[in-house]
């Protein structure tokens, strides 16, 4: 069965400081793979895909995500952190029949 | 303004009292979905719908109806809600290539269930 696993359920960094959010998922076939972001009281909205190709893709907002497909992971990351990316992370598979599984999120704070 | 609307934003209901909460998008979208938020467990999805009078089961479908009569409306009937349907329901558009699109997401719909 497919599914995503977040390990993270809270992250705690400093503005300016770097970040990874991990992401793990379960599915036989190559998958559709998406990266949300869902600030407070929001709906979510879409930071970046990966579909084929580069295994490195970029996103909105300064973030970029890397696919590998040994590990079956794609980590999220920013090379420095804003206060304004405190937020809810998703990240998700999206499989044949347009069916797609959520990660459980990782919850980012930033400290000024 | 390209947008998925939900109404409405916040519901408190009772035990077995039948609702709607409905969902448009202005995008002319093939695919539309359904899902819930509760804490720990992430967004699971409901229902979806890849076009007009088709629909099919997510991963918690119970308790939960759809219909699609209209490619801009998808709206999710509860007919007899429960306490365990207190959540936070979002519904979600997109054109359809098998699982590969970008969704997008409706503000959110806050439903209280006595």
């Amino acid at each position: 069965a497919q599914s995503v696993t977040q390990p993270d359920i809270h992250i705690t960094v400093s503005e300016g400081a770097s970040l990874e959010l991990r992401c793990n998922y379960s599915y036989g076939a190559t998958p559709y793979l998406f990266w949300y972001v869902q600030s407070p009281g929001q709906g979510l909205q879409l930071l970046l895909k990966y579909f084929s190709g580069d295994t490195l893709v970029q996103g909105i907002k300064g973030f970029e995500a890397e696919f590998k497909r040994s590990q079956s992971s794609f980590n999220l990351r920013k090379p420095s952190v804003h206060w304004s990316d405190a937020a809810e992370y998703f990240c998700a598979v999206g499989v044949r029949g347009n069916q797609f599984y959520f990660g459980t999120g990782t919850s980012l704070t930033v400290i000024p | 303004e390209a947008q998925v609307t939900q109404n409405p934003r916040y519901l408190i209901t009772v035990t077995g009292k039948k609702l709607t909460v409905t969902c448009s998008q202005n995008m002319n979208h093939e695919y539309m979905s359904w899902y819930r938020q509760d804490p720990g467990l992430g967004l699971r999805q409901i229902y979806y719908s890849m076009n007009v009078e088709v629909t099919d089961k997510g991963d918690v479908p119970e308790g939960y109806k759809v219909s699609r009569k209209e490619k801009r409306n998808f709206p999710l009937i509860l007919e007899s809600p429960s306490p365990n349907q207190t959540s936070l329901y979002f519904c979600a558009s997109s054109t359809y290539s098998g699982g590969a699109d970008t969704q997008y997401f409706g503000p959110g719909t806050r439903l209280t269930v006595l």
